[in-house]
């Protein structure tokens, strides 16, 4: 089977760093993507990797270890608009379709 | 922005009636999905479509039908819409070929059936 788990709600300070954590079982592995959606939203794209190692993007940052089957997405310099919901998805084998966790709610406060 | 555009963006209807969403891109990418998101579940794939008349089943596809008769629009069929079908249905598309294949999705569309 196929299992993606991601803490359910997280709460931190405004210019803090937080760390996202994602667990994975699948069948396949094609990469691992970390989306954002605010609520009411579309999901949108932060960030890729297919291989170990940590990818750095502005103040997101993410990281992989495929031997572990584990993620995380680490947001530096926390901004109140960070307030979202965090997916980690992965992508199989078949049809670039990506499997969703049920998301991180993070909740940014002053 | 990828251009994506889901209609309607908001239906009502009741249960036993059937209903089509449309999922329309001006990307010319090959890959559409269909996902549903729902409290406590995350977004769960419906069913995809990999090329014009190549579809497959995602995770939840019972109850659901999908045409994809041209690269620009997929459509997704409710035959006989239930309650437990009130959801956000989000369509996506992706193109392998190029960077890294990440999805970019449409603005959803709500659908809640009484």
């Amino acid at each position: 089977g196929q299992n993606i788990d991601q803490p359910t709600e997280m709460t931190a300070t405004e210019g803090a760093i937080v760390q996202i954590n994602c667990t994975y079982q699948t069948s396949g592995f094609n990469g691992l993507f970390w989306y954002q959606q605010h609520a009411g939203e579309a999901p949108t794209f932060l960030s890729y990797n297919v291989l170990d190692g940590l990818e750095e993007k502005g103040r997101f940052s993410s990281f992989l270890s495929r031997s572990k089957g584990y993620s995380y997405l680490l947001l530096k310099e926390l901004q109140m608009k960070d307030s979202a919901s965090y997916l980690c998805a992965v992508r199989g084998n078949q049809g670039g379709k990506l499997i969703f966790g049920q998301g991180t709610e993070l909740s940014v406060k002053p | 922005d990828a251009g994506i555009t889901q209609s309607p963006r908001h239906k009502v209807t009741e249960t036993g009636t059937p209903v089509t969403l449309r999922c329309h891109q001006t990307e010319n990418h090959r890959y559409m999905y269909w996902y549903r998101q729902d409290p406590g579940h995350g977004l769960r794939l419906i069913h995809y479509s990999y090329g014009v008349k190549d579809t497959d089943k995602g995770e939840v596809s019972d109850g659901y039908s999908v045409s994809r008769s041209k690269t620009e629009d997929f459509l997704l069929t409710l035959e006989s819409a239930t309650s437990s079908q009130t959801s956000v249905y989000f369509c996506a598309i992706s193109d392998r070929g190029q960077n890294t294949g990440e999805l970019f999705f449409g603005e959803g569309s709500r659908l809640t059936v009484l």
